[in-house]
C-alpha cells in the first residue's frame, strides 16, 4: 500500500525567513504534486514533478523531486503571510488506465508578521 | 480559464437519507475523480471514472456509493444512505487527455449528516 507522509505536519514561521517541507513516500512513483488548499476551500494544483530531479519554482515557492531518494521537498524563501495555508503533496499510481492520488496529511502553514 | 463546478456547495442530509453530489467537469477532459475529506484530515480517493465506467475504487466507495455521467456533461456522485461518517467534504476532479496531466478540483460539497 502506497503510503506518503510529510513532515512537518504544522509550521509556524516569520516572514522572511525560509524553510522547507518534505514528503516522503513509500514506493516507486515517478510523478509528485503539491497542491495548496485555503482553509474552506479547494485544492489549488502548485506543481507537477514528472521525473527524478524535476525542479519547479514559482515565486517564493520551490518544489523538487528525487525519486531514488522518494522524496519531494516543497521550499519556501523569504516567506509572506499569503503562503499561510494547508500545503499537500500527492503521489499517483496508475491503475486500469486511470490515476488514483495518494495525498499526504497536510502541512499547516502559518506566517507571522 | 476553464473550472471544475460542484453543487450544491453545502448539503445538510438526514442519516439513511439519498444524496446526490453533482459535478460539472471542464470539457474536453476524459479522466473523472471523487475525492473526500473529513474535517481536519487528508484527502482521499473515492474513485476514479473513465470511457463511462468506473476505473477504480477505494475501500470506501462500497455498495451505498455509485457515479454516473448520465448526460456527457454532469458526473455525479450518489450516496443511498447516509451515515453519519459520511460527513465531510467532497471533492470532484477531472483530468485532460493523459492520465499524467493535473487534476483540476471544483470547490467541494460540503455533506452533513445529522
Amino acid at each position: 500500500e502506497l503510503k506518503v507522509e510529510q513532515n512537518p505536519l504544522f509550521l509556524s514561521m516569520q516572514e522572511g525567513k525560509n524553510y522547507t517541507i518534505y514528503c516522503n513516500y513509500s514506493t516507486t512513483s515517478d510523478r509528485l504534486y503539491w497542491y495548496r488548499q485555503d482553509p474552506g476551500k479547494s485544492l489549488e494544483s502548485l506543481f507537477v514533478l514528472l521525473s527524478n530531479g524535476a525542479v519547479k519554482q514559482e515565486g517564493r515557492l520551490m518544489a523538487s523531486l528525487d525519486t531514488k531518494a522518494r522524496l519531494s521537498t516543497l521550499h519556501i524563501t523569504a516567506a509572506v503571510h499569503d503562503l499561510s495555508a494547508t500545503y499537500f503533496c500527492a503521489v499517483d499510481l496508475i491503475i486500469q488506465g486511470a490515476q488514483k492520488l495518494v495525498f499526504g496529511q497536510g502541512t499547516r502553514l502559518t506566517i507571522n508578521p | 480559464e476553464p473550472e471544475v463546478t460542484q453543487t450544491p456547495s453545502h448539503q445538510v442530509t438526514q442519516m439513511g437519507q439519498e444524496v446526490i453530489l453533482r459535478c460539472v467537469p471542464i470539457s474536453n477532459h476524459l479522466y473523472f475523480y471523487w475525492y473526500r475529506q473529513i474535517l481536519g484530515q487528508k484527502v482521499e480517493f473515492l474513485v476514479s471514472f473513465y470511457n463511462n465506467e468506473i476505473s477504480e475504487k477505494s475501500e470506501i466507495f462500497d455498495d451505498q456509493f455509485s457515479v454516473e455521467r448520465p448526460d456527457g456533461s454532469n458526473f455525479t456522485l450518489k450516496i443511498r444512505s447516509t451515515k453519519l461518517e459520511d460527513s465531510a467534504m467532497y471533492f470532484c476532479a477531472s483530468q485532460g487527455l493523459a492520465v499524467t496531466d493535473t487534476q483540476y478540483f471544483g470547490p467541494g460539497t460540503r455533506l452533513t449528516v445529522l
